[in-house]
């Protein structure tokens, strides 16, 4: 699985866009682009995922570039409660051999304040 | 509530101790994972069950560790001679079977002190 690069920390205010980035160049053509957040004291959270395309959901939305060597999240409202870890991961699709074990790294703590 | 539970929340235990926790996924998952997660870093895989076949386990998971799910369906996870850097947050999680989709469901995690 690809190694991941995030910074360790971000601060937003909330009611604005949070924009995590994450390097994965060495990403193979196919690995998803996974994301999770780990609020304090609980375990991790999907959040979302994409290989190509740019995806948006509920909570958030995945921006990959066309080289897929970099990918953005964004939370376009950020409220207190979004204050978590926020880990990247490749990861292989279903039938290779990794069976799905994610591969956290450090993430990027994200804090936002009033 | 993710719907996977651990049981217990917490567990201090001394050193030289046996300790097990356990883990109940989401029924219809045929996939758990546990992982260990200690203070400041990302949480690290440690074995891997499809249905209750074990079929991944990770060099962190020494001898002292083992692992079961017998029917399937809950999972425990056993340390045995406990040791001080044991101590962590100890995460189950379960997911389906299926293709090119890898979303977990976490557990709370059980917090494993040994003093």
């Amino acid at each position: 699985d690809a190694k991941t690069t995030q910074p360790p920390s971000m601060d937003c205010a909330e009611g604005r866009a949070a924009n995590l980035p994450c390097n994965h160049s060495t990403i193979s053509g196919n690995e998803y682009v996974y994301w999770y957040r780990q609020i304090h004291s609980q375990g991790p959270q999907y959040i979302i995922h994409g290989l190509k395309n740019n995806e948006t959901n509920e909570m958030a939305s995945l921006i990959i570039t066309e080289d897929r060597k970099s990918s953005t999240l964004i939370l376009p409202h950020a409220t207190l409660r979004d204050t978590a870890v926020y880990y990247c991961i490749g990861l292989h699709s279903t039938g290779g051999t990794s069976y799905g074990k994610l591969t956290f790294g450090q993430g990027t703590i994200l804090t936002v304040h009033p | 509530d993710t719907g996977v539970s651990q049981d217990p929340r917490h567990k201090i235990t001394k050193r030289g101790q046996n300790v097990t926790f356990r883990c109940d996924p989401i029924s219809e998952h045929n996939r758990l994972y546990w992982y260990r997660q200690t203070l400041g870093q990302g949480p690290e895989f440690l074995t891997y069950f499809q249905n209750e076949a074990q079929l991944e386990k990770s060099r962190l998971l020494s001898d002292r560790f083992s692992a079961e799910r017998p029917k399937g369906s809950f999972s425990t996870l056993e340390i045995q001679r406990t040791e001080q850097g044991d101590s962590a947050m100890y995460l189950c999680a379960s997911s389906p079977t299926g293709t090119g989709y890898h979303e977990q469901f976490f557990g709370p995690g059980t917090r494993l002190t040994v003093l």
